[in-house]
């Protein structure tokens, strides 16, 4: 079956530790994208890529990273530069990253103790 | 910058009743697309439409359809004979140009909570 998998569902993570969150396609989608949710708010971009080697910033991406080594995969860090990451993060990836609708995945909830 | 609202945050229906989900956006762009998603409880945003700006035909599939008015800048979303199923968070969605790097980002609405009892 094609889709978006996000590896994990729930996250834990100590304060001042780094983390990485999973994502993995087979659609074979150019462009890739992660989202930060926050309860009753829309979703904010954190980073894009439109192809392999290549990704940018979105809007708040600060302290958090990413890479994009494979077209499949678009791995996101969440570093302990991040003042507030307790939050549902969603991945996304689209046919080119221009006027297409976006596909998403099941989303990692990740928890700060 | 664009912007897109959904002012309705939660909205509570019976089964069975007709309900619509307004959305209204800004822009300054002259090409642009609209979405509207819906998130069920278990968290993944299932894609329900794409319209561009010039097509303002209406849209039926199913149960669902869409009213496109660029006049209001409006994209409301009408589900008839709701079903406890329906019952989710729906955003709605504007494509956001970037004219540095050629690319369109999506911007989202806060979501209206659909609640649909028996």
């Amino acid at each position: 079956d094609g889709g978006i998998t996000q590896s994990p569902k729930y996250l834990f993570r100590k304060e001042g530790q780094n983390v990485t969150l999973s994502c993995e396609q087979n659609l074979n989608h150019d462009a890739m994208y992660w989202y930060r949710q926050d309860p009753g708010q829309g979703l904010r971009l954190i980073y894009y890529s439109q192809i392999v080697n290549d990704f940018q910033k979105g809007d708040i991406a600060e302290g958090y990273s990413v890479s994009r080594e494979k077209k499949e995969s678009f791995p996101l860090t969440v570093t302990s530069a991040q003042k507030n990451p307790t939050a549902f993060y969603l991945c996304a990836s689209s046919i080119r990253a221009i006027n297409n609708e976006q596909f998403f995945g099941p989303g990692t909830r990740l928890t700060v103790l | 910058a664009q912007k897109v609202t959904q002012a309705q945050t939660e909205i509570s229906v019976v089964e069975k009743e007709d309900v619509t989900l307004d959305c209204v956006y800004e822009t300054r762009d002259t090409t642009y697309y609209l979405f509207w998603y819906k998130q069920p409880p278990s968290g993944e945003l299932v894609f329900l439409i794409r319209r561009n700006s010039f097509d303002e035909q209406n849209e039926i599939s199913g149960r669902y359809s869409w009213n496109f008015q660029k006049s209001t800048s409006s994209f409301n979303f009408t589900i008839t004979a709701s079903q406890v199923v329906d019952s989710a968070v729906y955003f709605c969605a504007l494509s956001e140009a970037d004219w540095d790097t050629g690319f369109q980002k999506l911007v989202f609405g806060t979501g209206t909570r659909l609640l649909v009892s028996p």
